[in-house]
């Protein structure tokens, strides 16, 4: 069963701090990866879509990819209490039905 | 461009009702899923549908039902609600092509009493 996992938290830090939300997963197939932020009460809006080994950074966010260990991690810079939000990973495997399987999110809480 | 837009927003059923949930897909969308999400956890996948074929489905049972339409909009149908039914259902859309993200509406609470 393809499972992503995910420290339910929450993770507290303070403003202007870095965040670090982490993910694992155990399909080995899986090709693509996603952060999603969700507000409570709200519908998950994309943040990061990942799918090279490495590191990729968009304004003050950077997703970071480790297929041989089977971890995604996302980096928020400068936290601000508006990042305060479930952050949602997500992985898909190519070919067949293109369907991500989400982790149960992250809780993060940024304090003033 | 128009988004994944959702209806209702808000739905209160009673046990053993039957709800339809409706769903249009982002414009140049041809993909759209469905998940549901209870309160705590993240999105559990029910099925998907490309160009107006399932194309996979997720660990519900069968009174968990859906189409596709011609425009690419979708319908989520449950029958014989149950308490456990109570949950956010999300419509995501995506363009089918490999690895690119779903976007999603802004979905739909339902409540079984």
């Amino acid at each position: 069963q393809k499972e992503v996992e995910q420290n339910s938290g929450p993770l507290s830090v303070p403003e202007g701090a870095i965040a670090s939300l982490n993910c694992t997963y155990s399909d080995r197939g899986s090709q693509s990866f996603f952060w999603y932020r969700q507000y409570s009460g709200k519908s998950p809006e994309l943040i990061m879509s990942i799918y090279s080994n490495g590191d990729k950074e968009d304004g003050r966010f950077t997703a970071q990819l480790n297929k041989a260990s089977q971890y995604v991690s996302l980096l928020i810079r400068d936290s601000q209490p508006s990042d305060s939000a479930t952050y949602l990973c997500a992985g898909a495997a190519s070919g067949g039905s293109y369907i991500p399987t989400f982790g149960r999110g992250t809780s993060l809480i940024v304090h003033p | 461009e128009t988004g994944v837009t959702q209806s209702p927003t808000h739905l209160i059923k009673t046990r053993g009702q039957q709800v339809t949930l409706r769903c249009s897909s982002q414009s140049g969308h041809n993909t759209v899923s469905w998940y549901q999400q209870a309160l705590g956890q993240g999105p559990q996948f029910i099925f998907q549908y490309y160009r107006e074929e399932e194309n996979g489905r997720g660990n519900f049972p069968p009174r968990f039902s859906g189409l596709q339409f011609p425009n690419y909009s979708s319908e989520l149908n449950v029958n014989a609600l149950e308490l456990d039914d109570s949950a956010l259902y999300l419509c995501a859309s995506s363009d089918g092509t490999p690895n690119q993200p779903q976007h999603f509406g802004d979905g739909t609470r339902l409540s079984i009493l």
